[in-house]
Parts: structure tokens; C-alpha cells; sequence
């Protein structure tokens, strides 16, 4: 079963408006979370994170959000360009505090396309 | 030049084959990964490294080997590749200093195809 489930395979939004890209998962021991972003023909490349103390994060256009009792996390972009269409992969892991090695757990995936 | 490279790019092989898949890092970090990719199943961990004397088996290790020859270097073999092997395989690194920095770093990816 999966531990991140992204379930809007694909997003589409209007320049200029919010983009919202949700991601639930069931590990209640996961206290660390990364979006990233994938173009065609390219790896994923590092967003934005947030660790399991704080609900927000901030980093210019990009602000994720964390609920914890929910288990869900969201990436919000305002406002959203053309050139933010691509895919969103976030991911999360255990083991924050104890400083252990920890892996990633990632989602399928989200395809946003920015219609300008 | 890339931080995370990967060789080859893309690969047609035929069933049974044996297949190596290369990754070079000149991020001097000590973690490196080996991902897959497929359609609605996102990124899974195949293999991972430590350091060059730690090699850990990820969730789908399963008909994959992996050699460690150096920091900056991390191979992915296919001992006898099937087609369910067909998938975008991705490496990556990470230096974890400080707490909560799994960021990884990822090479371009290498688009296998077993006929």
C-alpha cells in the first residue's frame, strides 16, 4: 500500500491564479517533507520542505502546508506561471529527530499545466 | 556542467541481457541512490550507499546488483534484464549535515527499454 498517495494525477490552472497540489500519507512516523518539481527529460529538482514542527513553510511563490492530525500536506504557487507546468512529486521521511539515515517515500506524481 | 550525471542517457536491450546503468556525482556528497520510475507509481528506491563501504537494498532490489567503486561513483546492474524491467531509472545524492536535509539531487535519468 502506498505511504504517499498524490491522487490528482493531472492539474490544470490559469496564469496568474493558485495552483493547489495535495498529498495525504499514512505513515504517522514520517516527520520530514519535500516537494519536487520534474520537467520532461530532466530528474526531479529540490522545491520547497517542511518539517513535521512547523505547518508552514514559506519560499517566494511556493508555501507548503502541513496538517498533521490529517496527515495531509498541500503546495500552494501564487501565482502560478507557464513555466511552473511540470510534474510535482512530493515525498516524506522518518527518523528526524533520532538523526538516523532516512530514506524518501515518494507519490505518483501530479502533471500541472499553467494555461496562459 | 551537471552535478549528477548519468550514462547512458537511453538503452534498448533485449531479455536476458546484462545491463549496466552508471552515475557520477561531483557534489562530493557520501549518499547515493538508485530510483526507478513508472507510470502512476512515482520514484522507488531500488538500492542506496552510505559511504563506499555501505550498500543497502531499497524496496525493489529484487534482480538488481549495484557496485560502489568510488565516493563519486555509483553503478546499477541488470544481471539478466526482463521487460518488466522497461522504466526511467534516476540516481541521486545527499549530504545529510544538519537535521532534516534529505534533500536529494538528481541526475537526468536513463530510459531503459528491455524487448
Amino acid at each position: 500500500d502506498q505511504q504517499v498517495k498524490q491522487n490528482s494525477p493531472s492539474l490544470s490552472v490559469q496564469e496568474g491564479r493558485i495552483s493547489i497540489l495535495n498529498c495525504d500519507y499514512t505513515n504517522s512516523m514520517f516527520d520530514y517533507f519535500l516537494w519536487y518539481k520534474k520537467y520532461p527529460a530532466e530528474g526531479p529538482t529540490f522545491l520547497i520542505s517542511i518539517s513535521s514542527i512547523k505547518d508552514k513553510n514559506e519560499d517566494g511563490r511556493f508555501t507548503v502546508f502541513l496538517n498533521k492530525s490529517a496527515k495531509h500536506l498541500s503546495l500552494h504557487i501564487v501565482p502560478s506561471q507557464p513555466g511552473d507546468s511540470a510534474v510535482y512529486f512530493c515525498a516524506a521521511s522518518e527518523g528526524l529527530r533520532s538523526g538516523s539515515a532516512r530514506q524518501l517515500t515518494f507519490g505518483s506524481g501530479t502533471q500541472l499545466t499553467v494555461l496562459p | 556542467d551537471a552535478d549528477v550525471t548519468q550514462t547512458p542517457r537511453n538503452r534498448i536491450t533485449k531479455t536476458g541481457k546484462r545491463i549496466m546503468l552508471e552515475c557520477s556525482q561531483t557534489k562530493g556528497h557520501d549518499r547515493m541512490y538508485w530510483y526507478r520510475q513508472d507510470p502512476g507509481l512515482g520514484l522507488r528506491l531500488i538500492y542506496y550507499s552510505f559511504d563506499v563501504k555501505d550498500i543497502n537494498k531499497g524496496e525493489i532490489s529484487d534482480g538488481y546488483s549495484v557496485s560502489r567503486q568510488a565516493q563519486a561513483k555509483f553503478s546499477l546492474s541488470l544481471e539478466s534484464a526482463i521487460p518488466n524491467q522497461t522504466a526511467l531509472y534516476f540516481c541521486a545524492t545527499s549530504d545529510p549535515t544538519g537535521v532534516g536535509t534529505d534533500t536529494q539531487y538528481f541526475g537526468p535519468g536513463t530510459r531503459l527499454t528491455v524487448l
